[in-house]
């Protein structure tokens, strides 16, 4: 079955400092790979999408994330922290053994420090 | 622009209740799935339809029902609410091409007591 795995359930950062939240998924073929975020008492928004025969994808409050096939990797990153970034973010995978299931990370909180 | 659209939003049950958790788009989506989310556990899937008339399991089905008569709407059941029901309830709707992100509902949070 396919799965995702978000390394580091919490990650405190300080404000301008880089962003890095990491996502490895178990797939043989490259599956369809998102990236959500989720503010306090909210649903999950889109922050970017990977797109085929892409490396780097660039999302949404300048966020980008880099896709690298030979490491089933698709990690997130953002150059400088702002505190709106604390939220809780997702890694998501559809596709491959999993089918047209989505399958979630179990998702990494980011806390912004002053 | 109202998109996936939940009700309610807070929700307290006894145990052993019935009730029905609403969901509807208004994006013509034939895709439509119904989350569970825990902490610790992220989201996990319950139901999902690919279309009216189609329904299937996710990976934590029981207890609920779903069904789909119309394109727009999808709500799902609890036929007699459990204390491990107790979660926040996502919906959600995608459209058919193969990177197409899922729209989310703002969730339902429910309590089961």
């Amino acid at each position: 079955a396919q799965s995702v795995t978000q390394l580091g359930s919490h990650v405190s950062v300080s404000e301008g400092a880089l962003v890095l939240l990491r996502c490895n998924y178990s797939s043989s073929v490259p599956p369809y790979l998102f990236w959500y975020v989720q503010y306090p008492n909210q649903g999950l928004q889109l922050l970017l999408k990977y797109t085929t025969g892409a490396t780097l994808v660039k999302g949404i409050n300048g966020f980008e994330a880099e896709f690298k096939k030979s490491e089933t990797s698709f990690h997130l990153t953002k150059p400088s922290a702002h505190m709106s970034d604390a939220a809780e973010y997702f890694c998501a995978v559809r596709g491959g053994a999993a089918g047209n299931k989505l399958t979630f990370g179990g998702g990494t909180r980011v806390l912004v420090k002053p | 622009n109202a998109g996936v659209t939940q009700t309610p939003k807070f929700q307290v049950l006894k145990t052993g209740q019935s009730m029905t958790l609403q969901c509807a788009q208004d994006m013509n989506h034939e895709y439509m799935s119904w989350y569970r989310q825990d902490p610790g556990m992220g989201l996990r899937l319950i139901h999902y339809s690919v279309g009216a008339g189609i329904t299937d399991q996710g990976e934590v089905p029981n207890g609920y029902n779903v069904s789909r008569s119309t394109t727009e709407d999808f709500p799902l059941r609890l036929l007699s609410a459990a204390p491990s029901q107790t979660s926040v309830y996502f919906c959600a709707s995608r459209g058919t091409e193969g990177n197409s992100p899922l729209h989310f509902g703002n969730g339902t949070r429910l309590t089961v007591t």
